[in-house]
């Protein structure tokens, strides 16, 4: 499967512990996003790479969360002490400059 | 950004043509007009996109009013496979990060 790959595809932690996601784009993409979508929302941007460098963060990005993305290949969203308003879906895109983004799965969080 | 409004939920009979409308009076002359759907259980998909002109892929057609002020996507036969939440999006072509601002969308159920 070429597509767009998410690790892992569900977590459950409890309250003050950190998570870290993992993306893994199409290969030849040198754009990643990052959204985070809840129930019965459409998914809201986080944050964007083009290659190794951050672009842009969203207002929701708070300092407990940070992405990464060594090398502009795979990415990882790491969240510190988690809180149950950060139980939501997180999902992965990635494009070719300026083309469709192709999404992956997505990993369930769920914050206890 | 350029605000969309779309009907919570849409039915349609298996085997028929479904119109999903989408307004956006705020377009400006720069917006593209995208649609992406979601499955449930998976990250959103790409659809189809345009600037003016009508557009048809393999998936859908989008039907764009001359002022550009609303757009219809069409799916010519719905199929059970097709039932998946439908967002209209418009995204800048000069943002420099170009992610995709999601609304709520359109609940599509097919109906055998």
């Amino acid at each position: 499967d070429t597509g767009v790959s998410q690790n892992p595809r569900h977590k459950i932690t409890k309250r003050g512990q950190n998570v870290t996601f993992r993306c893994d784009p199409i290969s030849e993409h040198n754009r990643l996003y990052w959204y985070r979508q809840t129930l019965g929302q459409g998914p809201e941007f986080l944050t964007y790479f083009q290659n190794e460098a951050q672009l842009e963060k969203s207002r929701l990005l708070s300092d407990r969360f940070s992405a990464e993305r060594p090398k502009g290949s795979f990415s990882t969203l790491e969240i510190q002490r988690t809180e149950q308003g950060d139980s939501a879906m997180y999902l992965c895109a990635s494009s070719l400059a300026n083309n469709e983004q192709f999404f992956g799965p997505g990993t369930r969080l769920t914050v206890l | 950004d350029a605000k969309t409004t779309q009907p919570n939920s849409m039915e349609s009979n298996e085997e028929e043509p479904v119109h999903l409308p989408c307004n956006h009076s705020t377009i400006s002359g720069t917006d593209y007009i995208h649609w992406y759907r979601q499955l449930p259980s998976q990250g959103p998909e790409y659809v189809i996109h345009g600037l003016t002109s009508n557009v048809n892929n393999r998936m859908a057609s989008l039907a764009i009013a001359e002022d550009r002020k609303s757009s219809t996507l069409i799916l010519h036969r719905a199929t059970l496979r097709d039932a998946a939440v439908y967002y209209c999006i418009l995204r800048a072509v000069f943002r420099s990060a170009r992610q995709l601002t999601f609304g709520s969308g359109t609940q599509l159920t097919v109906l055998p």
